[in-house]
Order: structure tokens, then sequence, then C-alpha cells
């Protein structure tokens, strides 16, 4: 089934930690993105990919890196996790710009 | 950049009654928006969304309602249900530059239906 994959579901890692949260698409999207979003609460954009070998920067800072070398794989990586970055991480996707976004399941990442 | 305002936050209605949220924006360029429903522990999920070629769009229970020149939209949920029960998102999406296209949440709405 065409879907957006993210893995792990839920991630407990200690301080100082590298971790990489994946996520995959199935449905051709040209477009992906990631969000931080504390469980109900508002959507923060942190990186964003227009096509294989483009990635930008969003509105949230984040000490995180994206990287897009196929179209249906956009990874997150996190040097060195902290409390800080305790949260739950939203990859999204699109056929393009201008239409409405598929969401993945999230990863609920808890650093100790 | 683009600044959209929810309203409100959290909201509590009885089953079969109406809910409506109210979202504004501030650049007059916007010319897309979606609304998400999010079920507690779920992702977000596409319900509804208008063009602003278009003044009102309706599927079923779920209504939007665009006013261009005001710069505010609004979500109706006529006879509600337990199961609408979830955070409600708006969102504006504006061209930015250099064939990029970027899309303004809102903090999103509460939505408690009780039965």
């Amino acid at each position: 089934e065409a879907d957006i994959y993210q893995t792990p579901r839920y991630l407990v890692i200690g301080t100082g930690k590298k971790i990489t949260l994946e996520c995959s698409q199935t449905m051709g999207h040209d477009k992906m993105y990631w969000y931080q979003q504390d469980p109900g609460m508002e959507l923060h954009l942190i990186h964003y990919s227009y096509g294989v070998n483009s990635t930008e920067k969003g509105d949230l800072s984040s000490e995180s890196t994206v990287s897009r070398i196929r179209t249906e794989h956009f990874p997150l990586t996190l040097e060195s996790a902290r409390p800080s970055h305790t949260s739950q991480y939203l990859c999204a996707s699109s056929v393009t710009g201008r239409s409405p976004l598929h969401f993945g399941n999230g990863t609920r990442l808890t650093v100790t | 950049g683009e600044n959209v305002e929810q309203h409100p936050s959290t909201l509590s209605v009885q089953e079969g009654d109406s809910a409506v949220i109210k979202c504004t924006y501030s650049d007059s360029a916007s010319n897309y928006f979606p609304w998400y429903k999010q079920e507690l522990g779920k992702r977000p999920q596409l319900i509804i969304d208008i063009r602003s070629n278009v003044g009102e769009k309706k599927d079923q229970r779920i209504a939007v309602t665009l006013n261009k020149t005001a710069k505010h939209f609004s979500l109706h949920i006529t006879e509600t249900q337990p199961e609408d029960s979830a955070v409600y998102f708006c969102a504006s999406q504006a061209y930015s530059g250099a064939g990029s296209y970027q899309l303004t949440f809102g903090k999103g709405t509460k939505l408690s239906v009780i039965p």
C-alpha cells in the first residue's frame, strides 16, 4: 500500500548519542518534510526537500541534519542527542509544493 | 513571513451541536488553505481544503469558508459526534519565491465532543 513510513516508532536514548530517524514513502512524491511536534501541540517545520540532492532548513532552528539521496528516502540525523530534543518527529510528503501533506505515524523520541 | 492565528485553542461542545474554528492569515498572496485533524496518538490527516478561487466547500458534515478580503477562513462541523474529538490545525500556503511554497500552520484547536 502506498504510504509514508517512519521508523522507529518509539526511541529512548541517552544524552550524546547519534541517532537517525528513518522516513520512506512509496507514493513517488518529490516533496518531503520533517516537523517537530510535542503531542497535540503546534507543528514546527525543521527541514524540507523539493527533490533529490535538495534540502532546506525550516522555520525552527534545529541541530539535526537531513539528506535526500533517493526520492523515497529522507532520513533525519541528530549527531549528539540532548534532553531538549525529546519530542515527536513527523515526516510528511506531497506531490507538489501546492498539494496536501501526507504524514507518517511519527517517531516519539525521548533523550534521557 | 506568513502568520496564522487560530481560535479558540480549546473547544467543548455537546454531541449533536455545531463547532466552529476560525483562522486568520496575514499574507494576502496566500491561496491554499487546508485543515488537518489529529486524533490522540495519531498522525495529522487532511480533512478538507479550499483554494482562493472558491468561497465555500462542503463535505458531508464538514465545511470550510474563506473570506479573502478579511483574510480569514473557518471550519464548520455540524452534528458533532464523539469521534470528532481531536486537535484541528488550519494552515495557509503562499508562494515564497524560487519555485517554493511555504505552508504555515496555526497552533491548533483541541475539540472535545461531550456525549
